[in-house]
């Protein structure tokens, strides 16, 4: 089965750190794109993050640009999000999603269920 | 920045309504347009992607149509299990989210 499975979310102060992680399985991480995607309470979704299959390409929302970074270790089939400076409008819930490519038209077509995470003091 | 905007933000429709729902990209996208199907406290799930493609295994009652700056997802036939959010995504840089149109039980 096809799952990714996001793990680090939690409570913390503003100023603060957090490391997200997703571990993917049943697919060639490998060979994927993957993206964060968060989504604050009761607001829409937001496009926060991608990174390449190889990690050559990376792109960040200008919202998050210089304190969020984006990585990948394939071979431990696992995305990360390493935040920095963290702000309450940070505060949402975060979603790895698998970017797939048909035609080089671009969606997302796997997510996890998300993990939280809380900004305030 | 290629911005979306999403109308209506909410609508009220019955079981076996036609249901049209519009996405504008503020400029030209070609094909690059995907709908996402959201429930409170799930994931979003993939419902079109390349402005008209059916992602596998999506009902048949969902359709996407349009290109360059305007888009519509349809839904045939509303069924109980359609009630939710629903969201466009541009994919011509980077990605871009609408804000939601919300569809709920008349």
């Amino acid at each position: 089965e096809v799952q990714l499975v996001e793990s680090g979310g939690g409570l913390v102060k503003p100023g603060g750190s957090l490391r997200l992680s997703c571990a993917a399985s049943g697919f060639t991480f490998s060979s994927y794109s993957m993206n964060w995607v968060r989504q604050a309470p009761g607001k829409g979704l937001e496009w926060v993050s991608s990174i390449s299959s190889s990690s050559s390409y990376i792109y960040y929302a200008d919202s998050v640009k210089g304190r969020f970074t984006i990585s990948r270790d394939n071979a431990k089939n696992s995305l990360y999000l390493q935040m920095n400076s963290l702000r309450a409008e940070d505060t949402a819930v975060y979603y790895c999603a698998r970017e797939a490519m048909v035609n080089y038209y671009y969606y997302m077509d796997v997510w996890g269920k998300g993990t939280t995470v809380t900004v305030s003091s | 920045d290629i911005q979306m905007t999403q109308s209506p933000s909410s609508l009220s429709a019955s079981v076996g309504d036609r249901v049209t729902i519009t996405c504008r990209a503020s400029q030209s996208i070609s094909s690059y347009l995907n709908w996402y199907q959201q429930k409170p406290g799930k994931a979003p799930k993939l419902l079109i992607y390349a402005a008209s493609s059916l992602q596998s295994g999506v009902p048949s009652r969902f359709s996407g149509s349009g290109s360059g700056t305007d888009f519509t997802l349809t839904i045939s036939s509303l069924q109980p299990e359609d009630f939710a959010t629903y969201y466009c995504q541009q994919s011509y840089s980077t990605f871009t989210f609408g804000p939601g149109t919300k569809v709920d039980i008349k």
